[in-house]
């Protein structure tokens, strides 16, 4: 099967600019998650998705982040204006139906590298 | 808050040289805990799962273990490609499928 496809997988831009991140997830895939990693650090969820309805942005800065899943498939991070503090590698991640997920829990793409200067 | 504490947080180790890597976790009530590879520039590569204290999962030169405290992964005689970062990882139950991650160790294995 193939894997969670995420684009870019760099992006350098200067704060206060914006930049966006793309995910597909592993097809039949309902819930869909977006983690920040900083580096040195294990992965923090945003935002969670199951279909194209949020279940859980309690980690998400409002303020300038937003996320959306039309359709129920692809997915949309974005960050408005970006800081320097954000600069950090952005994980997509699927995970299976409940019967399916014993031995799968969660498939991560290779994630979006951004470097805010 | 479920919250998931790993050492040590870098490890460095002679090929052939078996350690452990700690996991320790506080959650309302455990549903399952993970074991992640990952390699730079990667995302992270599902491992283990593990529900119940007792419980052991086996893979090549890695075996995890579960206590009601903590886990433990046990590297046997690791090789030079066994280095990466290994994340552990918590489910706590509830109407969203979320996993909490540690900060994760750095295994290096030098040849």
């Amino acid at each position: 099967e193939a894997g969670v496809a995420q684009s870019p997988r760099y992006k350098i831009i200067e704060k206060r600019q914006s930049v966006a991140f793309w995910c597909n997830p592993i097809s039949g895939h309902a819930t869909l998650y977006w983690y920040q990693q900083i580096l040195g650090q294990g992965p923090k969820l945003l935002i969670q998705f199951q279909n194209n309805g949020v279940v859980d942005d309690s980690q998400l800065p409002k303020d300038r982040f937003s996320a959306e899943r039309l359709k129920g498939v692809d997915s949309t991070l974005k960050i408005q204006p970006a800081k320097l503090e954000d600069s950090a590698v952005y994980l997509c991640a699927s995970s299976p139906p409940v019967l399916l997920r014993r031995n799968s829990p969660l498939h991560f793409g290779n994630g979006t590298r951004l470097t805010v200067t | 808050e479920d919250q998931v504490t790993q050492s040590p947080e870098a490890l460095r180790l002679q090929e052939g040289e078996s350690s452990s890597l700690n996991c320790s976790y506080t959650v309302s009530g455990l549903r399952g805990l993970f074991w992640y590879r990952q390699d730079p520039g990667k995302g992270p590569e599902f491992l283990f799962t593990l529900y119940s204290a007792g419980e052991e999962k086996e893979k090549e030169r890695l075996k995890a273990t579960l206590t009601k405290k903590e886990s433990f992964l046990h590297i046997t005689a690791p090789k030079p490609e066994d280095s990466a970062t290994y994340l552990c990882a918590v489910y706590s139950g509830g109407s969203n499928y979320k996993l909490t991650f540690g900060k994760g160790t750095l295994l290096t294995v030098n040849p």
